[in-house]
């Protein structure tokens, strides 16, 4: 699965859209861009995922660049219960989908 | 989505003694369950592949007759830490996908184990 890049931190306003990016320079032509993130002491929360259009469901929006080399995750009102570590993965969509490779990561804190 | 369940939640065990962790699918049923096991401040980090009925798969580096996986059935994998020492203190947690629709994985709460 392709590696990703991602700042190490970030921070938002409450009630302003919060815009995470992610770099996967090398993403092959069938991976998947997902996004999962992990509120201290729980277990990862999957947002959302594409491949190459954008998309959007009722957590979030996942922009993804034409050359499909970046995406950025937005979450239009950040709350507070938003902050989180946000995982950028890359990989192929199949039924073997719980095995994961986790980078880093964002910090995201949205502070008030 | 789909709910993965583990328990329990949190547990203080004795240095020498195996803890038993269950990671249960409660709406679906999954053949293949993933066990990871995350340090303060780091990432998660994949343990091992649960298949159901069949021996599990590790990663490199983790020791496999020092965690012991099974999964007995489509609902349920479990992980045990035998003779558990400090350094295997760690958040570990579980997740799995329901076959045939879903690409994304579903995690279970995770399992806070301090050893002592």
């Amino acid at each position: 699965d392709a590696k990703t890049t991602q700042p190490p931190s970030m921070d938002c306003a409450e009630g302003r859209a919060a815009n995470l990016p992610c770099n996967h320079s090398t993403i092959s032509g069938n991976e998947y861009v997902y996004w999962y993130r992990q509120i201290h002491s729980q277990g990862p929360q999957y947002i959302i995922h594409g491949l190459k259009n954008n998309e959007t469901n009722e957590m979030a929006s996942l922009i993804i660049t034409e050359d499909r080399k970046s995406s950025t995750l937005i979450l239009p009102h950040a709350t507070l219960r938003d902050t989180a570590v946000y995982y950028c993965i890359v990989r192929v969509a199949s039924s073997n989908t719980g095995k994961l490779i986790f980078g880093q990561g964002t910090t995201l804190q949205v502070k008030p | 989505g789909a709910v993965v369940s583990q328990h329990p939640s949190r547990v203080i065990c004795k240095s020498g003694t195996s803890v038993k962790i269950e990671c249960r699918s409660l709406d679906f049923q999954a053949t293949t369950m993933f066990w990871y096991r995350q340090f303060p401040k780091q990432s998660l980090m994949l343990m091992a592949t649960s298949n159901e009925g069949s021996k599990a798969t590790y990663e490199q580096g983790v020791e496999k007759d020092k965690f012991l996986i099974n999964h007995a059935s489509l609902t349920l994998s479990t992980l045990t830490v035998t003779s558990a020492h400090p350094e295997d203190s760690s958040f570990y947690i579980c997740s799995g996908s329901p076959t045939g629709g879903h690409t994304e994985a579903f995690f279970g709460q995770g399992t806070r184990l301090t050893v002592v």
